[in-house]
């Protein structure tokens, strides 16, 4: 069966740090990899997603990146965070397109920046 | 671009009655719509998902109309209990086949007792 791991869980950084979020996914290849992010009190907006290695679409202007270096890992990155990156980051896969679309989320990163 | 409506009251009901939920989108008629919870400081759970071709969908105590032509769905939780209380996101398409979904903001479910 399929499962996505997610870490770390709970994260607090000091403003101006890095930030490297990791998502893998197993018991699938070639799926469709998403960051998600959800602030507190808001709905999830989509930050990028990925249709293969090294292919990366970002959905909105940001201080951050994504990176897929293999088929089935999706790394969020930061050279330096801002107070306004504070949120709940969430990974998620999905089968390409097909009758298949629905999304499998990781269970989060809770990111606090200080 | 699509834009999704969810009622971001909380929705509180009594145990035993039907919750009902209500999702509204603007622009292009999505070709499905799905349906999520999701519990405090977890990802979101896929539900049920419904195409344009399909007026009702069913899954145990779980049910979901689409209306085109109201640009509406609607979300059914029948004989509801204390364990439904989440947050529920509707999800469309987003215009290229990406498989990428824009969600609405969720609408808090309270069940009591």
């Amino acid at each position: 069966s399929q499962t996505i791991h997610q870490w770390p869980a709970t994260l607090v950084q000091p403003v101006g740090s890095p930030l490297s979020l990791e998502c893998t996914v197993e018991g699938t290849s070639n799926p469709n990899l998403y960051w998600y992010r959800q602030a507190a009190g808001r709905g999830l907006q989509l930050l990028f997603y990925s249709v293969g290695i090294g292919q990366i679409s970002s959905e909105v202007p940001q201080n951050l990146s994504a990176s897929r270096p293999q088929d089935r890992q999706f790394i969020l990155s930061s050279k330096k965070l801002l107070l306004s990156d504070s949120g709940f980051y969430l990974c998620a896969w999905s089968v390409p397109p097909g009758r298949r679309e629905k999304l499998f989320f990781g269970s989060g990163t809770q990111l606090s920046v200080l | 671009s699509q834009k999704i409506e969810q009622n971001s009251e909380a929705l509180n009901i009594q145990e035993g009655k039907t919750a009902t939920l209500t999702c509204n989108y603007t622009n292009y008629s999505p070709a499905y719509l799905q349906w999520y919870r999701q519990d405090p400081g977890r990802g979101p759970v896929f539900l049920l998902l419904i195409r344009e071709n399909e007026k009702e969908k069913r899954k145990e105590r779980l049910k979901v109309t689409f209306d085109t032509t109201l640009k509406q769905s609607l979300f059914h939780i029948t004989a509801s209990q204390p364990a439904d209380s989440a947050t529920y996101l509707c999800a469309l398409p987003g215009s290229s086949n990406t498989g990428k979904l824009i969600f609405g903001q969720g609408t808090t479910l309270q069940v009591k007792p």
